[in-house]
């Protein structure tokens, strides 16, 4: 099992509708979560933290079920500019470093 | 937020030469910094961690005297690839960290293009 598993896409979606992405993580050890969004050629950017019980930034919810090794991003109300692609991201056994997975293209289309 | 700068951004240069690239954390004091590579479409590839004052770790497969790792400062760390080859060709980025499983904060990439 991959350390960090990430439904490639891409994800074609009209503006205005609701996309959900999935990550699964195999380091049941690991502590800390994120979401990262990366451009083309550019370089990854911290989209926002996973907490524990959810969160909400926006137009934007992650959420995170231990018990199954599961990260999601929820994305509302889709504009053009979150085209792009969505790294799912974990600290490593140590918590010394991150393992990011390859990443979820999404593309809205007017 | 976090500023990291990461230069030069893009790189051309003939096959045996050695490419320097810099990354500074412009507005906080970095404990971790980290080296990336990524092939197109492919993940980011974690090939070092470096602590300030200290030698840096290695990934597994990563050669440490190809790839010269310098964390002098809290603020600065330097990658030098050493007589690149083509295979080289990458984007390599930089991240830097305030501390253990902190978010990081990345560069903006440099482009290595080796012909």
């Amino acid at each position: 099992r991959k350390e960090v598993e990430q439904d490639p896409g891409p994800f074609n979606v009209p503006e205005g509708a609701t996309v959900a992405f999935n990550c699964t993580y195999s380091n049941s050890a690991s502590q800390s979560f994120f979401w990262y969004r990366q451009d083309c050629r550019k370089e990854p950017k911290l989209l926002m933290s996973v907490y524990s019980s959810g969160n909400e930034d926006g137009r934007f919810t992650a959420q995170l079920n231990r018990a199954s090794q599961y990260i999601s991003l929820l994305i509302r109300d889709s504009k053009l500019s979150d085209s792009a692609t969505y790294l799912c991201v974990v600290n490593n056994q140590a918590g010394t470093a991150l393992i990011f997975g390859k990443g979820t293209t999404l593309s809205v289309s007017s | 937020g976090a500023v990291v700068s990461q230069h030069p951004s893009w790189v051309i240069c003939k096959s045996g030469t050695s490419v320097k690239i810099e990354c500074r954390s412009l507005d906080f004091q970095a404990t971790t910094m980290f080296w990336y590579r990524q092939f197109p479409k492919q993940s980011l590839m974690l090939m070092a961690t470096s602590n300030e004052g200290s030698k840096a770790t290695y990934e597994q497969g990563v050669e440490k005297d190809k790839f010269l790792i310098n964390h002098a400062s809290l603020t600065l760390s330097t990658l030098t690839v050493t007589s690149a080859h083509p295979e080289d060709s990458s984007f390599y980025i930089c991240s830097a960290s305030r501390g253990s499983n902190q978010p990081q904060h990345f560069g903006d990439g440099t482009r290595l293009s080796i012909l």
